[in-house]
């Protein structure tokens, strides 16, 4: 089975433009979250839709919004590009909304260079 | 809130010689544990979690951690590693209860040599 997939792999924007990266979860899970790792820090976490619906959201500006998709698949947007949004990208999946004794899957990330 | 300090940047070490690499976390509520692998240009793959139970966890790969509450560490180990080990190790939390939120501490590079 296909694992968590997400595109582009890398992607190169000028400050103020705007990004869509996209996510594929493991078939069959309806939870998908999103991270910000920064070069050098650990993953920072941004969003969490389970069954379409916003379950939770980090410490980001509203220029960061997402959406979930009938197939669970899943859109992160970032609006007004800054220098500092430069990070990998990474897209989790899992089969249930909360974190008890389930494993969250990632992805292998969309590198994001804003210029 | 919770936190996660991971006080070893980079640890060093010969292969076939054991490893520890340490975790600590703050936080006012219970938390499950958790330690991922990223090798170079990959995702985060789990290595082992902490949910309940035997304090003693086993994981893939040959890495176990220990869970200890009164000092509220999660250091993992492994007994012998592998050139092949060479990665980036982060230690995560997530609240018991509520939305699926890992939070990661900075992270270890395991640098394994010949």
């Amino acid at each position: 089975d296909a694992g968590v997939t997400q595109s582009p792999t890398h992607l190169i924007k000028t400050r103020g433009q705007h990004v869509t990266l996209r996510c594929s979860p493991i078939s069959g899970h309806k939870s998908v979250s999103w991270y910000q790792q920064v070069l050098g820090q650990g993953p920072q976490f941004i969003f969490q839709y389970y069954e379409k619906e916003e379950r939770g959201r980090g410490n980001f500006p509203d220029r960061f919004s997402a959406r979930q998709f009938p197939n669970y698949s899943s859109e992160l947007n970032v609006n007004a590009l800054l220098l500092g949004d430069s990070a990998l990208y990474l897209c989790a999946s899992s089969s249930e909304a909360g974190t008890s004794g389930n494993t969250i899957y990632f992805g292998e990330g969309s590198w994001l260079t804003v210029v | 809130a919770q936190s996660v300090t991971q006080l070893d940047s980079q640890v060093p070490v010969f292969e076939e010689a054991p490893v520890e690499l340490r975790c600590n976390y703050s936080s006012s509520v219970s938390v499950y544990l958790f330690w991922y692998v990223q090798y170079p240009n990959q995702g985060l793959q789990l290595l082992l979690k902490y949910l309940s139970g035997s304090t003693l966890v086993k994981g893939i790969n040959g890495f176990e951690a220990e869970f200890n509450k009164s000092q509220t560490s999660f250091h993992l180990r492994k007994p012998s590693v592998h050139i092949s080990d060479t990665a980036e190790y982060f230690c995560a939390v997530s609240e018991l209860t509520g939305f699926q939120k890992l939070v990661f501490g900075t992270g270890t590079r395991l640098l394994v040599s010949p």
